[in-house]
């Protein structure tokens, strides 16, 4: 079975510091990993996903993500945060269905 | 392009009451999935439904049914609320390949009295 661990419930970070969101997985098979951000009372918007290839990837809004197999990790990076990125990030994987397990989030609070 | 719509986005029910939700996928997506979000179980997979048959399906009790419409509409059914319904249910599309990025709607907030 497949098993998304987000071991940081909160990351407090102060405005234009860097930041990491760790994200493991477990899982069998051969998976593809996702990153979303949910900002208040909104649904979840996609930030990045690896799926084959490099291994680091980068999505919207200057975070990137670096696959990594042999430590399960697939954590989240941004050199330089804003107020602005203040919001839930869930870390979510899927074995090529559209069933996507999810980590338990981490609340990212940007302080100015 | 529109985005993923939801119906409603807010209702308040009672206990014993059933209630339906409806989504509207991305033109052109014929998967649409949806999850449970709570604060207590975070997200959870309730089920997902590709071109009018349900595909995956998680672990949540009977009383959650939905079904999938021919123009990839969908709709989620709760009978019997129990208060532990309370929550954000989010729908969200895809082509349904399973490596296609799922968008998601706004969610509909229920909330059982």
């Amino acid at each position: 079975a497949q098993s998304v661990t987000q071991l940081d419930s909160q990351v407090p970070v102060f405005e234009e510091a860097p930041v990491e969101l760790r994200c493991n997985y477990s899982s069998s098979v051969s998976v593809y990993l996702f990153w979303y951000v949910q900002y208040p009372n909104q649904g979840l918007q996609l930030l990045l996903k690896y799926l084959s290839g490099s291994t680091l990837v980068k999505g919207i809004n200057g975070f990137e993500a670096e696959f990594n197999k042999s430590q399960t990790s697939f954590h989240l990076r941004k050199p330089s945060v804003h107020i602005s990125d203040t919001a839930e990030y869930f870390c979510a994987v899927n074995n090529n269905t559209d069933k996507l397990i999810f980590g338990t989030g981490t609340r990212l609070q940007v302080f100015p | 392009k529109a985005g993923v719509t939801q119906t409603p986005r807010y209702l308040i029910k009672t206990r014993g009451q059933q209630v339906t939700l409806s989504c509207s996928p991305i033109s052109g997506h014929r998967s649409v999935s949806w999850y449970q979000q709570t604060p207590g179980q975070g997200l959870q997979f309730l089920f997902e439904y590709f071109s009018e048959t349900q595909r995956n399906k998680g672990n949540f009790p009977g009383r959650f049914s939905g079904r999938q419409f021919s123009n990839s509409r969908s709709e989620m059914n709760v009978s019997t609320l129990e208060l532990g319904d309370s929550a954000l249910y989010l729908c969200a599309s895809s082509r349904g390949t399973g490596q296609e990025t799922q968008y998601f709607g706004p969610g509909t907030r229920l909330l059982v009295l």
